[in-house]
């Protein structure tokens, strides 16, 4: 069962533009999880946020978790080729020990 | 951080035989393993928990027969795909639970599964 649902899920950018993607769901998540997915490789994580309302940012990226810790966001400033990868993110149950993926982003930058 | 090895990553099998594939905590100890399946392009699917000493707790629509878990380490939880058909063919991946305030997990580097 997907209880996390990202948008959009497909999205072909050029070099320089800025993105957002989201994650959305009814349930509540006592952490969510940004990771980044290579082909053939396993995800790599790349923030966790805990807080409702709680903002980090590592380097041009900035992730949001919301309010009432349901949904989030992560927006990329100035694309790179590098940043080419499925995004994934994934929620923890309240007993924290279990996790569901959302449905994955996949971003391609264009040089 | 914490690395996770996955053993082997990439394997073909006739159809009918049984495949395992190792997941390995290699510098922390996991109570908990999860194993995961990804089709192309797609999302990870969790199939099953793997908790270290007791019988794994699988996801709906998961076989526990045919997919067997087994968790005997602190270190170490394998995935049993019995009588492999080309329709298990995916890329599978287990993670481990760091026990931390965030209970991050981290993931094994995936192992690709090809039926023939």
């Amino acid at each position: 069962t997907q209880l996390l649902e990202q948008s959009p899920q497909f999205l072909s950018i050029q070099e320089g533009e800025n993105l957002t993607v989201y994650c959305n769901s009814s349930s509540v998540f006592s952490s969510l999880q940004w990771y980044r997915q290579e082909p053939g490789e396993g995800p790599v994580l790349l923030v966790t946020v805990v807080t409702g309302g709680e903002v980090k940012k590592l380097k041009r990226l900035t992730f949001q978790f919301g309010d009432a810790r349901k949904d989030s966001s992560l927006h990329i400033t100035a694309a790179q080729p590098g940043d080419t990868g499925l995004y994934l993110c994934a929620g923890a149950t309240n007993t924290g020990n279990q996790f569901y993926f959302g449905t994955g982003t996949s971003l391609t930058v264009i040089p | 951080g914490a690395v996770v090895s996955q053993h082997p990553s990439r394997v073909i099998c006739k159809s009918g035989t049984s495949v395992k594939i190792e997941c390995r905590s290699l510098d922390f100890q996991a109570t908990t393993m999860f194993w995961y399946r990804q089709f192309p392009k797609k999302s990870l699917m969790l199939m099953a928990t793997s908790n270290e000493g007791s019988k794994a707790t699988y996801e709906q629509g998961v076989e526990k027969d045919k997919f067997l878990i087994n968790h005997a380490s602190l270190t170490l939880s394998t995935l049993t795909v019995t009588s492999a058909h080309p329709e298990d063919s995916s890329f599978y991946i287990c993670s481990a639970n760091s026990v931390s305030s965030y209970n991050e997990q981290f993931f094994g580097p995936g192992t690709r599964l090809t039926v023939l």
